[in-house]
């Protein structure tokens, strides 16, 4: 079965801590992407990559950065966190081309940032 | 700014009825519509897609899509207590990379 595992379901951090998050897919998908998603605002795309070592800006990169070295692996990064980015996260993967049009979906990172 | 509008709802009904959901997108060139399902506290699945004018029918689940509006709606006949869910409205800006989504509408199905 398909499967997109987010290495932690609840986070807490300290303002100006260095933040690694980190997802990994099974299913041999070149698409990865990371969201936030907030009460009343939905999903928005922080970063996404079609392939390995390549990247995309999304809606709202500022404060975050990723890394795609291995095809499975997609990591997001905030370099020094601030309490705004206390969010849920998810990351998403799908293929390419026919039949692409289905994000799968990790279980999601609860970030606090004190 | 491309933008989705969703109602956020609760938009509750009973046991057994018709739960219409809508949604209005911003951007004229979108091709490609969704809508995923999110259970309270779990990450959000796909259960439809529609790409054209018109009605698309999978199950209980009915989509429509009129572009010259620019709107999408979601039919869900002889709704379900585990229907009760929020549902997240999802159009494509430019393919299927860049998925703008609504904030969702909350669905509560009462017995």
């Amino acid at each position: 079965d398909v499967k997109v595992t987010q290495s932690s379901r609840y986070l807490v951090k300290r303002t100006g801590e260095k933040v690694f998050l980190e997802c990994v897919q099974d299913m041999d998908h070149e698409n990865m992407f990371w969201y936030r998603q907030d009460p009343g605002l939905g999903l928005r795309l922080i970063y996404f990559s079609y392939d390995v070592k390549m990247k995309e800006k999304g809606d709202i990169p500022e404060g975050y950065s990723v890394s795609r070295e291995k095809k499975e692996r997609f990591s997001l990064i905030l370099e020094s966190a601030s309490t705004n980015q206390t969010s849920m996260y998810l990351c998403a993967s799908r293929i390419s081309g026919a039949g692409g049009e289905k994000l799968f979906f990790g279980s999601g990172t609860q970030l606090s940032v004190l | 700014q491309k933008e989705v509008e969703q109602n956020s709802g609760p938009l509750s009904v009973p046991e057994g009825a018709i739960a219409s959901l809508n949604c209005t997108y911003s951007d004229r060139v979108s091709q490609s519509f969704f809508w995923y399902r999110q259970y309270s506290g779990k990450s959000p699945e796909l259960i439809m897609s529609i790409y054209s004018n018109g009605d698309k029918e999978d199950g209980r689940f009915t989509a429509q899509l009129n572009k010259a509006s620019q709107y999408v709606s979601l039919l869900i006949r002889d709704s379900q207590p585990s229907d009760s869910a929020t549902y997240l409205c999802a159009v494509s800006d430019g393919g299927y990379n860049k998925l703008i989504f609504g904030a969702g509408t909350r669905l509560a199905v009462h017995p």
